[in-house]
């Protein structure tokens, strides 16, 4: 079984711009979670979706969206970059809940911000 | 919300060596997960360890939730095992997030 995917592996963006990560989960997983890896702040949950609905949400500013599609593929949206966005994004997939199941993260995304 | 912490946060081994690290968590817990952090980023899945005990090859596992705490034992370290070590727990109360611990950096030195 192919575990998650996440595109692109690594993005150069400038201040000011957005940018779209996506994620694939594992087959028949239907929770996709992101959260954002920095040095100062360590692993911080973004939020999480299941069955196209976002059921928790971290504490991030509004700049940070995400939607979850019919085939469970997710996507994570930075809107107005600033520098202190650079992080490693990962992306993780449960069957159906990701506080109460195993969860599987994918290779995740390098954002670098400048 | 829950804190979670992990010990130590380095640790320094020749390879051969056997380690423990150490994952107090604050509350009780319906999760937990250990995983290794390879140098590329990836998070590896080590252990599913809400309760009892587990052994994967050199590696083993025992949480106490009853104490509030999980142990991750590492034996005969190779280099390959150097990166880090993250604890992570969820329980019915944090709306299907994870909680990480800041992580225990392993080196094995050859």
């Amino acid at each position: 079984k192919a575990g998650v995917t996440q595109t692109p592996r690594y993005l150069i963006k400038t201040r000011g711009q957005q940018v779209t990560l996506s994620c694939s989960p594992i087959s028949g997983h239907r929770s996709v979670s992101w959260y954002q890896q920095t040095p100062g702040q360590g692993l911080q949950f973004l939020f999480e979706y299941f069955s196209e609905t976002q059921r928790n949400k971290g504490n991030f500013p509004g700049r940070f969206s995400g939607r979850q599609f019919s085939n469970s593929r997710s996507e994570m949206n930075v809107s107005t970059l600033e520098l202190g966005d650079s992080a490693l994004y990962l992306c993780a997939s449960s069957l159906v809940g990701t506080g109460l199941n195993e969860q599987y993260f994918g290779p995740g995304t390098r954002l670098t911000v400048t | 919300g829950i804190q979670v912490e992990q010990s130590p946060p380095d640790l320094i081994l020749q390879e051969g060596a056997n380690s423990t690290l150490r994952c107090n968590f604050s509350d009780s817990v319906n999760n937990l997960q250990w995983f290794h952090q390879n140098p590329w980023g990836q998070l590896i899945n080590l252990f599913y360890i809400p309760s009892g005990t587990k052994q994967n090859g050199r590696l083993s596992a025992t949480t106490v939730a009853t104490e509030r705490y999980s142990l991750l034992y590492i034996s005969s370290s190779q280099t390959t095992d150097s990166g880090v070590y993250f604890c992570a727990v969820g329980w019915v109360g944090s709306n299907y997030k994870l909680t990480f611990g800041k992580g225990t950096l392993l080196t094995v030195n050859p």
